[in-house]
């Protein structure tokens, strides 16, 4: 299946720090990416789609000003989170959707674990 | 408004057989997806159903009613690595996902 990598996999930073985490899709192009944060026992929490070339939709309660989302090719969505604090942290995903697949599914990334101090 | 509901957690013998259930109430339909995620893991894809009736996979097994807006996802010969966060999710008109809470589930030796 497509793979999808995500780095940094984990991150610690101060408070009032940004924090950039890169998601690519390796082996195939993804015009659609999507970023998600989960907390611990929960479920995945829709954050943001992001669209190659244009700007990101957002979920309503995100702020995208704190939340900014760049998807500059094909095979390149980032996520950086401005102005950190402990409440942002949290466990956050990214995927893509392979058109080329038999579903349609999204494949995912192994995650981005970050802490706020 | 849009809704999908799974069992918090169920249990289970390791060699057993285990059904878990995802009812969906949502804005169209574009297919229904199980994936699996183990513990500070993404999430991986299991199945995928756009049409009534069952899909078998090897030891796993999904069937859809889209009339009744019902899933099961089906383990066979349980192992002790399938403990794990079972996610239901429906692709809705917009091709969103919806998610469900997910279903942990725990193996017994």
């Amino acid at each position: 299946g497509a793979v999808v990598s995500q780095h940094p996999s984990w991150v610690i930073c101060k408070s009032g720090t940004s924090v950039k985490i890169e998601c690519r899709s390796l082996d195939f192009q993804a015009t659609t990416m999507f970023w998600y944060r989960q907390f611990p026992k929960q479920s995945l929490m829709l954050m943001a789609t992001s669209n190659e070339g244009s700007k990101a939709t957002y979920e309503q309660g995100v702020e995208k000003d704190k939340f900014l989302i760049n998807h500059a090719s094909l095979t390149l969505s980032t996520l950086t989170v401005t102005s950190a604090h402990p409440e942002d942290s949290s466990f956050y995903i990214c995927s893509a959707r392979d058109l080329a697949g038999d579903y349609n599914e999204q494949f995912f990334g192994p995650g981005t674990r970050l802490t706020v101090l | 408004g849009q809704n999908i509901d799974q069992p918090t957690e169920m249990t289970a013998t390791e060699g057993a057989i285990v059904q878990i259930n995802c009812t969906y109430q949502t804005s169209g339909f574009n297919g229904l997806f199980w994936y699996q995620q183990h513990a500070g893991e993404a999430p991986t894809f299991l199945s995928y159903n756009v049409l009534d009736g069952l899909e078998e996979k090897g030891r796993f097994s999904s069937f859809l009613s889209r009339s009744k807006g019902y899933s099961y996802l089906l383990l066979k010969e349980l192992q002790m690595k399938d403990s794990a966060s079972y996610l239901c999710a429906v692709q809705d008109s917009n091709y969103q996902l919806i998610w469900g809470a997910g279903t942990k589930l725990i193996i017994k030796p």
